[in-house]
């Protein structure tokens, strides 16, 4: 079964307004998780670390202002993309590490459309 | 600069036959290196790994190889079924479990 999942799945939205993507991790406890976005036929680009009880770490070229991280408990971290614009449709996916493994499991991902 | 590059944008390849899908870095604090398998509209499936510190790991149909001193790594998957139709993402890990990603290789399994 899914050990993490994404809600919504697909977001139509109009420029200007907010979106908000939850990411949850069923099976275990994650202090730490990472978001990525995909643009269509590249690479997964890690956005930023999420960290449970602290501020995210964003990588260098992403607006802290623009996509903010909230990483309220244990199992649940959320990407809230304010004020979007049509450059920002991509798509989104989640990450949670195993404790003490390299291993990272994704989540299904958020096809975000800003009109 | 890209760290991980995959240089084959597709191969296409025979049922039965072997895939060989490329991967070369050019970091060499990379520690770990992962293959991840997408379909479409979907997150990254893990497939296999392979720790820096060797030069090959198998498990079933997929095996992984690592060469250090030219900083490439290689999936091998024999043999090759339809279902493994998806694209194939190299990642490696470096400081603070980061990922970093190649740009992914379209593989098509003809039957």
């Amino acid at each position: 079964g899914a050990v993490v999942s994404q809600h919504p799945s697909r977001v139509i939205c109009k420029s200007g307004t907010s979106v908000k993507i939850e990411c949850r991790s069923l099976d275990f406890q994650a202090t730490t998780m990472f978001w990525y976005r995909q643009f269509p036929k590249q690479s997964l680009m890690l956005m930023a670390t999420s960290n449970e009880g602290s501020k995210a770490t964003y990588e260098q070229g992403v607006e802290k202002d623009k996509f903010l991280i909230n990483h309220a408990s244990l199992t649940l971290s959320t990407l809230t993309v304010t004020s979007a614009h049509p450059e920002d449709s991509s798509f989104y996916i989640c990450s949670v590490p195993r404790d003490s493994s390299y291993e990272q499991y994704f989540g299904p991902g958020t096809r975000l459309t800003v009109t | 600069d890209q760290q991980v590059k995959q240089n084959s944008p597709s191969l296409s390849v025979q049922e039965g036959r072997i895939s060989i899908l490329n991967c070369d870095y050019t970091n060499s604090m990379f520690d770990y290196f992962l293959w991840y398998k997408k379909y479409p509209a979907e997150g990254p499936t893990f497939l296999i790994s392979i720790s820096s510190i060797k030069d090959k790991n198998e498990d079933g149909r997929f095996t992984v190889f690592l060469n250090k001193s030219a900083k490439h790594l290689s999936l091998h998957i024999v043999p090759s079924q339809p279902g493994d139709s998806a694209v194939y993402f190299c990642a490696a890990r470096e400081y603070g479990n980061k990922l970093v990603f190649g740009a992914g290789t379209i593989l098509r399994v003809k039957s």
